[in-house]
């Protein structure tokens, strides 16, 4: 089946430290790849994406490469700040395939923590 | 000028209660979806619906169930509620003919189950 497999947290860095947060997939077909971020008390906001394989997406200094040959599409960025402190999310979408309407499949979530 | 917008944004109630949450986008979206993300903050889809087919993750009991009065609307109806319904339940849509499916989420209403 189609799943989405992210590092367990917590995460806690400080700031100015480099992050990665790990995340592989097993899809039955050629999926779009996800990164959300949920700030505490707020609903999902979406990152940044990937279509294809290759593809680097990148939002507020965040980047993730869609890896094909290893299923992955790690998050990384190079100097957290306290206000990155929130859980994030790894996620696929698989389109007109088993019925779906591209409903997301997310990994379980990693919680960062950026201490000053 | 909300895009997606869920009301209540908490919502407190006893076991065997009936209840609706609401969900509204003005982003001219075809496909709606319900998210429920429980206690350890793991997400799952419960349904997507756009103007034509409705398609209902097969874990969810047939307490829950969606209802659009028009495309702009996903409203969320619970029947018998019970303590194990207690979750951040999530409101989202998208364009199935845009670039590629993403995903425009609510902000979440809390239900909790006494």
């Amino acid at each position: 089946g189609n799943s989405v497999t992210q590092m367990e947290g917590p995460v806690t860095l400080s700031e100015e430290a480099f992050l990665t947060i790990n995340c592989t997939y097993t899809a039955t077909g050629y999926p779009s790849l996800f990164w959300y971020v949920q700030y505490p008390g707020e609903g999902l906001q979406l990152l940044l994406k990937a279509t294809k394989a290759d593809d680097k997406g990148s939002n507020k200094g965040f980047e993730a490469t869609y890896r094909k040959e290893t299923t992955s599409f790690h998050l990384e960025k190079g100097s957290v700040q306290v206000s990155d402190s929130a859980v994030y999310f790894c996620a696929l979408t698989l389109m007109n395939y088993g019925g779906s309407q591209g409903n997301l499949i997310f990994g379980k979530g990693t919680k960062l923590s950026v201490k000053p | 000028d909300t895009a997606v917008s869920q009301t209540p944004k908490y919502l407190v109630t006893q076991m065997g209660n009936d209840k609706s949450i609401k969900c509204e986008q003005n982003l001219g979206h075809d496909t709606m979806y319900w998210y429920k993300q429980d206690s350890k903050k793991f997400l799952k889809i419960m349904f997507s619906y756009n103007n034509k087919e409705l398609i209902i993750n097969e874990t969810v009991p047939n307490r829950f169930s969606p209802k659009s009065p028009d495309k702009a609307h996903l409203n969320l109806h619970i029947n018998s509620l019970e303590l194990g319904d207690s979750a951040v339940y999530f409101c989202a849509s998208s364009q199935r003919t845009g670039s590629p499916y993403e995903q425009y989420f609510g902000p979440g209403t809390r239900l909790t189950v006494t």
